[in-house]
């Protein structure tokens, strides 16, 4: 299984773009990159998928480099309620959707 | 719409008694199933999965144990809880034939062993 880096904790302030980086040298060709938002005292909630390039959805941005060693999560104009913890993860229907395996994730602080 | 839920919500227990966590889903069928530990400020640490009634697959040997007796239901157990067993315990469910293996979280159980 692939594991995954991410730093530990980040500091931002409202309103600014966050980045996110998380290494995975060791992802398999059939591997997503999956990323999740963890408030205190509740379940991980999805945030966004991708394989490679660029995906975009409502909340999040996900960059993933032509050799998917690594991936960046973008918040735009992060708010109050973006702090939480955010998890990088990889893995796919063949190397293990069901072994998925949640790292320590970056804890995202946001003040006023 | 499918929803997960898990039970109960908050326990306290003494060192040396039993434990049982429940959890169920409703509006899929088959789903893939997992139990998943939190301590305090840690990350998810994958305790068990099952890919169908009766297949439970653990992935940190321990005094805890699984049991998938439906579909639909996730039972998690000890005969006798350790103090290091305190945590916060998440049951979760996904598909893995034609989608992303989304995780979907019940609302969680946080267990204090005393």
């Amino acid at each position: 299984l692939a594991k995954t880096t991410q730093p530990i904790s980040m500091d931002s302030y409202e309103g600014q773009e966050v980045n996110i980086t998380c290494s995975h040298n060791n992802i398999a060709t059939n591997d997503y990159i999956t990323w999740y938002q963890q408030f205190p005292s509740q379940g991980p909630r999805f945030i966004i998928q991708g394989y490679k390039t660029k995906v975009t959805n409502e909340v999040a941005s996900l960059f993933i480099p032509a050799d998917r060693k690594s991936s960046t999560l973008s918040l735009p104009r992060v708010s109050l309620s973006d702090t939480a913890v955010y998890y990088c993860l990889v893995g796919g229907e063949n190397t293990g959707f069901q072994k998925l395996v949640f790292g320590t994730g970056t804890r995202l602080l946001v003040s006023p | 719409s499918q929803t997960i839920h898990q039970w109960p919500a908050t326990l306290v227990q003494p060192v040396g008694s039993p434990l049982s966590l429940e959890c169920t889903v409703e509006g899929t069928s088959n789903p893939n199933l997992y139990w998943y530990r939190q301590a305090a400020g840690r990350g998810l640490q994958l305790l068990f999965y099952s890919v169908g009634i009766g297949q439970i697959s653990s992935e940190v040997p321990q005094n805890l144990s699984a049991s998938r007796p439906q579909d639909r239901q996730f039972i998690l157990s000890s005969k006798k809880l350790l103090l290091s067993d305190s945590g916060f315990y998440l049951c979760a469910w996904n598909q893995l034939q034609g989608a992303n293996g989304e995780l979907f979280f019940g609302e969680g159980s946080r267990l204090t062993v005393l």
